[in-house]
Order: structure tokens, then C-alpha cells, then sequence
């Protein structure tokens, strides 16, 4: 298996622009983690997703944020409009099951810069 | 609430040498624990983890790491670093019913030759 897929690797947009990050789980993983990495937050979790349906969301910043699940092997974070301070690494994971005792793996994020 | 402190912001340490992380958590009930390692432009990948019975648990890549309730630590150790351990550590704590981890601030590891 290829693991998790983030893409893009990096995007830079203009503030005010709409951006849109992508994720393909590994197959067979029934749930999936949206996490945000920066220098003064650290890593936070986003939104939790189980079976494509969003079970908390409780993360999200804003409703500047959304995030979709449609089918069991995509998901999307969107952000809009973007703003500077969203600048950040956001991560996807995609673990068998949602306990804990289950290993959640990551993908190599995406590094957003809004200017 | 529960919450990660790993009071060292950044190590530097010998190749050869050993190495010690510390991680200090706060959670009321029984927790599970993780040490995730991230290499640069990568995502985390988990070195270990604890849930309950040996005190003493061991991961991959050589990671050990040893949960002590009574200090509320759960310290990782390295005896022999290889330059390729040179990355950023997170410790991490979740409670035993939910998927909810709280990460640490993260230790940066510089290995020199």
C-alpha cells in the first residue's frame, strides 16, 4: 500500500483565495483525521471522520472550514477564504478503526503558505 | 483535560551516545501514551506506544520507552543514536475510550558526528 496521500505537497495561495487539500486514506481504513502543525499551536486535531461521516468537528477553527468525506477513499479540507494566519502543515491519518489501540497513519502533509 | 508537557525543546547529542526524551502527561484516568517521530518533510510515524501491563515498552528503530505512573512520565530512550535518528519527538496521550490524542509541544534531536 502506498499509505496515506496528501496532495498537494505544498501551495501557496493569496489571501482571500479559496484552497482546497486533498486525501486518500489507505484502503480498508474506516477512519480518517484531519490535523493542523504549527509553531505555535503545535499539532491539533481538525475533525475526526468514521465511515465517511463526521463524527467531531469540534477542531475547526472556523467556519472558514469545512471538510467532506464522499466516498471511503477521499476526503477534502477546504479553506475559505484563506487567510494568513491558516499558514500551516495539515496532515491527514487514516487509522483501521477509531480506538486508540489501532495505529494511525500519516501522510506527509501538505504546507500551506497564505500571503 | 488531558495534556503533554516535554520540557526540552531541542537536544543535541553524539552519534554513539544515548539519548533520553522526557514526556510528562496529565490525565485523570488510565492513559494510553505514543512517541511519534516526524523527519523533516515527513509525516509522523509511531515508534511506540502504551496501553497497559510491561512498564517498559519497546518500539521501533531501537526506541524504548518506560511509563511511570507515580512521576506521570513516560521518558524515551535511545542507547546508541545513528545520525538518522536526528528528527522532531512527540509524546502523546489519549484516553483509553475515544480517538482524541493531545500532542506535546515536540524535542528536536540534532545528532552530531
Amino acid at each position: 500500500d502506498a499509505g496515506v496521500i496528501q496532495s498537494p505537497r505544498h501551495e501557496v495561495t493569496e489571501m482571500g483565495q479559496e484552497v482546497t487539500l486533498r486525501c486518500k486514506p489507505i484502503s480498508g481504513h474506516n477512519s480518517l483525521f484531519w490535523y493542523r502543525q504549527t509553531m505555535m499551536r503545535g499539532l491539533e486535531l481538525l475533525i475526526y471522520f468514521n465511515n465517511n461521516v463526521p463524527i467531531d468537528d469540534s477542531g475547526m477553527p472556523e467556519d472558514r472550514f469545512s471538510a467532506k468525506m464522499p466516498n471511503a477513499s477521499f476526503s477534502t479540507l477546504k479553506i475559505q477564504p484563506s487567510e494568513p494566519r491558516d499558514s500551516a502543515v495539515y496532515f491527514c491519518a487514516s487509522s483501521r478503526t477509531q480506538d486508540l489501540n489501532t495505529e494511525a497513519f500519516f501522510g506527509q502533509g501538505t504546507r500551506l503558505t497564505v500571503v | 483535560a488531558q495534556s503533554v508537557t516535554q520540557p526540552d525543546i531541542h537536544i543535541t547529542v553524539s552519534e554513539g551516545a544515548s539519548l533520553e526524551l522526557r514526556c510528562n502527561y496529565s490525565y485523570g484516568a488510565t492513559p494510553y501514551l505514543f512517541w511519534y517521530v516526524q523527519s523533516p518533510g515527513q509525516g509522523l510515524q509511531l515508534l511506540l506506544k502504551y496501553f497497559s501491563g510491561d512498564t517498559l515498552v519497546q518500539g521501533i528503530k531501537g526506541f524504548e520507552a518506560e511509563f511511570k505512573r507515580s512521576q506521570s512520565s513516560f521518558n524515551l530512550r535511545k542507547p546508541s543514536v545513528h545520525w538518522s535518528d536526528a528528527a522532531e519527538y512527540f509524546c502523546a496521550v489519549g484516553p483509553s475510550n475515544d480517538y482524541k490524542l493531545s500532542f506535546g509541544a515536540g524535542t528536536t534531536v540534532t545528532v552530531r558526528a
